[in-house]
């Protein structure tokens, strides 16, 4: 089946600097993938669309200068938490459609 | 945009009891209803989908059923094994490869 796979899986950064998590598409192309932020014991919360080719669409609330996204190919989309904050710590978590929405396995992100 | 409520937010259920799980969605334009599955720390898994032109779909313990008038749908597990312990996320969407927006998650607990 399509498979989504997503790095790191885990991530401890400093007050201040900036991280990068990759989202690919490993067995079928997606000009759309989607990007989630889940806290302890809370659901998922869509944070944005990323288009391949063109700029993301981001639900309101949602910083897009703090949360930026790339989707330069049709199997790759990347999400980088700018200036991060401990309050930005997270699960991030991404996903695109193949036969059905397939998740990454999602990025903790610790912030200290 | 789409608001999903999902009921109840714990679950306990004997094993071998049914559990359901009612969800309700507010963007009639909405179509798509997957079902997923999220063990701790880890990716939602899809267990089960349903689209708007069918009103109930089975596999094997697992059912759903969908009435788009009251614009609600359920998830009915029967014959619970522990195994089925987990938090259960439902989600709309307006086709099924656009985002999704998820339910609060239900936490099932399957008591041996």
């Amino acid at each position: 089946g399509a498979v989504v796979s997503q790095h790191p899986s885990w991530v401890i950064c400093k007050s201040g600097t900036s991280v990068k998590i990759e989202c690919r598409s490993l067995d079928f192309q997606a000009t759309t993938m989607f990007w989630y932020r889940q806290f302890p014991k809370q659901s998922l919360m869509l944070m944005a669309t990323s288009n391949e080719g063109s700029k993301a669409t981001y639900e309101q609330g949602v910083e897009k200068d703090k949360f930026l996204i790339n989707h330069a190919s049709l199997t790759l989309s990347t999400l980088t938490v700018t200036s991060a904050h401990p309050e930005d710590s997270s699960f991030y978590i991404c996903s695109a459609f193949g036969l059905a929405a397939f998740f990454g396995q999602g990025t903790r992100l610790t912030v200290v | 945009g789409e608001n999903v409520e999902q009921h109840p937010s714990t679950l306990s259920v004997q094993e071998g009891d049914s559990a359901v799980i009612k969800c309700t969605y507010s963007d009639s334009a909405s179509n798509y209803f997957p079902w997923y599955k999220q063990e701790l720390g880890k990716r939602p898994q899809l267990i089960i989908d349903i689209r708007s032109n069918v009103g109930e779909k089975k596999d094997q313990r697992i059912a759903v059923t969908l009435n788009k008038t009251a614009k609600h749908f359920s998830l009915h597990i029967t014959e619970t094994q522990p195994e089925d312990s987990a938090v259960y996320f439902c989600a709309a969407s307006k086709t099924p490869g656009n985002q999704f927006y998820f339910g609060t998650g239900t936490s099932l607990t399957v008591i041996p």
